[in-house]
């Protein structure tokens, strides 16, 4: 089975905090995705990678940036949190192809900003 | 943009009956996945189920089955003998299948299930 991990369950930082929340799979996946999950407004991607060291943007980047260093890795960045990124942070990773696609989620980091 | 929309909020259900949750979908593409996806109250998102938009045969999984209408551009999930585990949120998801989406997908608002014994 496709195993995606997230580093925390829950997480309480202080405004101004600098943020790191990490992500790995365990099956060789190209795509590695970041979403934010508010309520009512579902999951809006954040940033995503096609490949080590590459990113792509989503729709909601302001505020955050992404790393991968490695193929199983990646990383999001909160440089300066704000009370308006609390939220819920989901990972997730999926292999690339034409079709079939199947996005592997993480569980979960709950995020609070104070 | 490809948009998704679900005007659920939320559903309720008793157990053993049938509910169905809805879905509309807005693209100007012709190749893409539709899927349902549950997010039980421990957070782990999984895969329920997949449409391919070629194929004209509803996709089923057992007590999962959808409806798609390709020219409403509509996607509903039909669960059947409601359980209890079937509680959750409920997303629904395009991708577009054409071009250079790198997995991308798309999801709506989410749904909640209940379900009542």
């Amino acid at each position: 089975d496709v195993k995606v991990t997230q580093s925390s369950r829950y997480l309480v930082k202080r405004t101004g905090e600098k943020v790191f929340l990490e992500c790995v799979q365990d099956m060789d996946h190209e795509n590695m995705f970041w979403y934010r999950q508010d309520p009512g407004l579902g999951l809006r991607l954040i940033y995503f990678s096609y490949d080590v060291k590459m990113k792509e943007k989503g729709d909601i980047p302001e505020g955050y940036s992404v790393s991968r260093e490695k193929k199983e890795r990646f990383s999001l960045i909160l440089e300066s949190a704000s009370t308006n990124q609390t939220s819920m942070y989901l990972c997730a990773s999926s292999l690339f192809s034409s079709g079939g696609v199947e996005q592997y989620f993480g569980p979960g980091t709950r995020l609070t900003v104070t | 943009a490809q948009t998704v929309t679900q005007s659920q909020p939320e559903m309720s259900v008793q157990e053993a009956e049938t509910v169905t949750l809805s879905c509309t979908y807005d693209t100007s593409e012709s190749d893409y996945y539709l899927f349902w996806y549950k997010q039980p109250p421990s957070r782990q998102m999984i895969l329920v189920i997949r449409q391919e938009a070629y194929k004209q045969q509803n996709a089923t999984e057992n007590r999962f089955s959808v409806n798609f209408q390709k020219a409403a551009k509509s996607f509903s999930l039909k669960i059947s003998d409601s359980q209890l585990g079937d509680a959750a949120m409920y997303f629904c998801a395009y991708y577009n299948a054409g071009g250079t989406s790198y997995g991308k997908l798309t999801f709506g608002q989410g749904t909640i299930l209940t379900v009542h014994p």
